[in-house]
């Protein structure tokens, strides 16, 4: 079965430079989550979309940006990149429109190193 | 405040050993619970999620309203058990997108 693709897998970037990673969610899914898990630390929410509108933000940096596309891939894209931003940075997406039982479905992650 | 609180870093048993990975919740509403569990380098997997009430791989978790916990049991461990656990917590509103809240993660290493 076909799961969440994330792109790129793993990206160096240097301080102040800018990132685009992208999502693109499990077929019918209709949203999309961004999560940022530091070394050693649990997975934190960042923002959400549903049907191409945001539906709820976490602790995102102003610095970040997201978007869910007509065919409800996603990029989050960061700017003014800083060394605390290194991170792995999951995308799950999952199926709302379904008994909204919120079931999230993970991709493999993007792993950000910025120097 | 809406929390997950996992309070062991590393659980090690042995093989065929009871295991019990806890977890509590502040939520103040009526959450969805769920078990995320890491192999050693794949995607987080959905393992259990209290409203089905199924048990997978041999993995149980009851919902304790009452002590707000969602402990995670299996009563042989495997050695492929090992692995990274997350208890996770999602708010039952529609319109709130249901984030997922992680606790820290308990790693589970199973000794032959």
């Amino acid at each position: 079965a076909a799961g969440v693709i994330q792109s790129p897998r793993h990206l160096i970037k240097e301080k102040r430079e800018t990132a685009t990673l992208k999502c693109y969610p499990i077929p019918r899914h209709d949203t999309v989550y961004w999560y940022q898990q530091g070394p050693g630390q649990d997975p934190q929410f960042l923002i959400s979309f549903y049907e191409k509108m945001q539906s709820d933000k976490g602790s995102i940096p102003d610095r970040f940006s997201a978007q869910q596309f007509s065919d409800y891939h996603s990029e989050l894209n960061m700017s003014s990149l800083e060394l605390g931003d290194s991170a792995l940075y999951f995308c799950a997406s999952s199926e709302r429109g379904r008994r909204a039982s919120y079931e999230q479905y993970f991709g493999p992650g993007t792993r950000l190193t910025v120097t | 405040a809406q929390r997950v609180t996992q309070p062991e870093k590393l659980l090690s048993v042995f093989k065929g050993a009871p295991v019990e990975l806890k977890c509590n919740y502040s939520y103040s509403g009526s959450p969805e619970l769920f078990w995320y569990v890491q192999y050693s380098r794949q995607r987080l997997q959905l393992l259990l999620r209290h409203i089905s009430r199924e048990s997978i791989k041999g993995f149980t978790a009851d919902l304790n309203k009452g002590e707000t916990s969602f402990h995670l049991k299996k009563p042989f461990a495997q050695e492929e058990d090992s692995a990274m656990y997350y208890c996770a917590l999602s708010g039952r509103i529609y319109n709130q997108g249901g984030k997922l809240i992680f606790g820290q993660g308990t790693e589970l290493s199973v000794k032959p």
